[in-house]
């Protein structure tokens, strides 16, 4: 089966910045999605890696490293509005698009 | 343009009942995936309809069903409900590509409660 792991919750405060890890074992591996989750809402997509390396997007930013099997999401000048669980999710190769690997998700809560 | 959408929103059922839940995927979308997601945990895949057919299964037993319309709507059926059925059940729309790098969108869900 494909194992995918990341911390249950994390903490930190306004305007500071938050690292979210993810770790995966799975065969076939193809890419990695991050997606940000509110409380009764549905997930909405961040950010999408395939190849190594960072990718920015405005405050978020998405690592991957395929040889170790790792990924983190960066999230920077925190807002209260960032509180939300984030969902590490993997596609295996040949899979449609709809066919994702979630992680448990990381519940992090931002402070004033 | 409407997203994703899902009916109804809630819902209480009692063990040994039988549920349906719809989704309307968005605009121009033809692949619906759908998604059990319990209390805490990361959503899981239960199936997928592409062209009217169960196209990839996930490790859910067959109380749970479904059914795509030829307008690419979609229906999750489970039978003989259990309290472990409790969760919020998401659909998600896509479009039949392999390897497809775009978004995969998700409806709000159905928040299922089974007494």
């Amino acid at each position: 089966g494909q194992n995918i792991d990341q911390p249950t919750e994390m903490t930190a405060t306004e305007g500071a910045i938050v690292q979210i890890n993810c770790t995966y074992q799975t065969s076939g591996f193809n890419g990695l999605f991050w997606y940000q989750q509110h409380a009764g809402e549905a997930p909405t997509f961040l950010s999408y890696n395939v190849l190594d390396g960072l990718e920015e997007k405005g405050r978020f930013s998405s690592f991957l490293s395929r040889s170790k099997g790792y990924s983190y999401l960066l999230l920077k000048e925190l807002q209260m509005k960032d509180s939300a669980s984030y969902l590490c999710a993997v596609i295996l190769r040949g899979s449609t698009l709809g066919r994702l690997y979630f992680g448990r998700g990381t519940q992090l809560t931002v402070w004033p | 343009d409407a997203g994703v959408t899902q009916s109804p929103t809630h819902l209480i059922k009692t063990r040994g009942q039988q549920v349906t839940l719809r989704c309307s995927p968005k605009s121009g979308h033809d692949t619906v995936s759908w998604y059990q997601q319990a209390l805490g945990q990361g959503p899981q895949f239960i199936f997928q309809y592409y062209e009217e057919e169960e196209r990839q299964r996930g490790n859910f037993p067959d109380r749970f069903s479904g059914h795509q319309f030829p307008n690419y709507s979609s229906e999750l059926n489970v039978n003989a409900l259990l309290l472990g059925d409790s969760a919020l059940y998401l659909c998600a729309s896509s479009l039949d590509l392999t390897g497809y790098t775009g978004e995969l969108f998700f409806g709000e869900g159905s928040r299922l409660t089974v007494l």
